[in-house]
This record gives structure tokens, C-alpha cells and sequence, in this order.
């Protein structure tokens, strides 16, 4: 059974400094990573989404992913305020069906 | 074009009641999920429908909970005898297609009192 594990659980940065979240997962034949935002009291919002080794880009947030170290991170260029929201990494299974998703990580984002 | 819609978004209940959950997804989604979200963790898949069918509810506590979706639009949860172990807020999600983007609800929060 696919497992994903998040780190850190928080993360608290300023406003404009690079903010960086880890996501490991033990079964890497899995063809596709997501990462979500969830802001307090609000659904899930998907930020991107990844299939292929490598990075992939949406506006500022970047994913890389790297299938033989069972890792992929998110990264958050010039995080503003209105970005302090938990972040969980979802991995989609090809023989469950669905997605699983970690425990999240909390970033806050100060001026 | 409209979101995912969930009502109620509050429920308080005591252990033992009842208490149905309704979702409306957008519309030409075919694919419907049912997510518990326990506080401070990841949502879990409870059930996930394609149309009116249920295609995976292994997950469903099936002593307690129930999912339809009738006509392939509409879903309704239902938590029969509510326990304080389902306090939790429950997601609905729907997709084009199964696997492709999901859109969420703003959910459910339920209290088991």
C-alpha cells in the first residue's frame, strides 16, 4: 500500500524567500504526483501536476520529481501572505484507484 | 461554471444519530469521490462512483456508512449511528474522468459529540 510521508510539518517563511516542501512516497511505479493547497475551512485546490521525472512549472510553484529516490518537493517562488495554507503531496495509484495524500505540511507566510 | 457544491457545512451531532451528507459536482463530471479528512491529516477515499455506479468502496465502513448517487449527478454520504471516531470534515471531489483533475468541495465538518 502506497505510504507518503511530508516534511517538514511547518514551515514558516517571509514574504518573497524561497519556500521549499519535501514529499517522500514508498511505491514509485505510481505515474503521477500532485500537490494540493488547502487553505483553512476550504476545499482542495491543485497546484501542479507531475508525471515525468523532472521539473514542471505552474506560474510559481514548481514540482520536481525524482522516481528512483521515491521524492518529490514544491517550491514556492516569492511566497506572499495570501499563500499560508497547508500544502499536501498526493500520489495517484494505478491499481487502487484514487489518490493518497500525506499529512500536509502548514506554511506561513509573514510580511 | 460552478464548483463543487456541499451542504450542509457544519454538523454537531451526538454518538448514535444520524446524518447524511449531500454533493452537487460540476456538471458533465462523470467521476464522484467521497474523502474523510480527519483533523490535522490528508483526506482518505472513502468511496468513488463513475455515473451512478460505485467502482471502489473498500474503504467505506460499510457497518455504518452509505454512498448513492442515483441518477449519476447528485451524491449523498450517509453515517448511520455517528461514532466520536467520524469527527472529521468530509470532502466530495468529481473529475471529467477518472483520474484527471479533481475539483473539491469546500466540505463538510462534522463534530461526533
Amino acid at each position: 500500500q502506497q505510504k507518503v510521508q511530508q516534511s517538514p510539518e511547518s514551515l514558516t517563511v517571509s514574504e518573497g524567500a524561497m519556500a521549499s516542501l519535501n514529499c517522500t512516497f514508498s511505491d514509485g511505479t505510481s505515474d503521477n504526483f500532485r500537490w494540493y493547497r488547502q487553505h483553512s475551512g476550504k476545499g482542495l485546490e491543485m497546484l501542479v501536476s507531475i508525471f515525468s521525472d523532472g521539473e514542471k512549472e505552474e506560474g510559481r510553484f514548481t514540482a520536481h520529481l525524482n522516481r528512483a529516490s521515491l521524492h518529490v518537493s514544491l517550491h514556492i517562488r516569492e511566497p506572499q501572505p495570501s499563500d499560508s495554507a497547508v500544502y499536501l503531496c498526493a500520489v495517484l495509484n494505478n491499481y487502487a484507484q484514487g489518490l493518497t495524500f500525506g499529512l500536509g505540511t502548514r506554511v506561513s507566510v509573514f510580511p | 461554471e460552478a464548483g463543487v457544491t456541499q451542504s450542509p457545512r457544519y454538523a454537531v451531532l451526538q454518538e448514535g444519530q444520524a446524518v447524511s451528507f449531500w454533493c452537487d459536482p460540476i456538471s458533465g463530471h462523470d467521476t464522484l469521490y467521497w474523502y474523510q479528512q480527519p483533523r490535522d491529516q490528508g483526506p482518505q477515499l472513502l468511496v468513488y462512483f463513475r455515473d451512478e455506479a460505485v467502482i471502489d468502496n473498500s474503504q467505506l465502513p460499510s457497518d455504518r456508512f452509505s454512498a448513492v448517487r442515483p441518477k449519476g449527478t447528485n451524491s449523498t454520504l450517509k453515517i448511520q449511528s455517528a461514532k466520536q471516531g467520524d469527527t472529521a470534515t468530509y470532502l466530495c471531489a468529481s473529475s471529467p474522468g477518472f483520474n484527471e483533475r479533481l475539483f473539491f468541495g469546500h466540505g463538510t465538518k462534522l463534530s461526533v459529540l
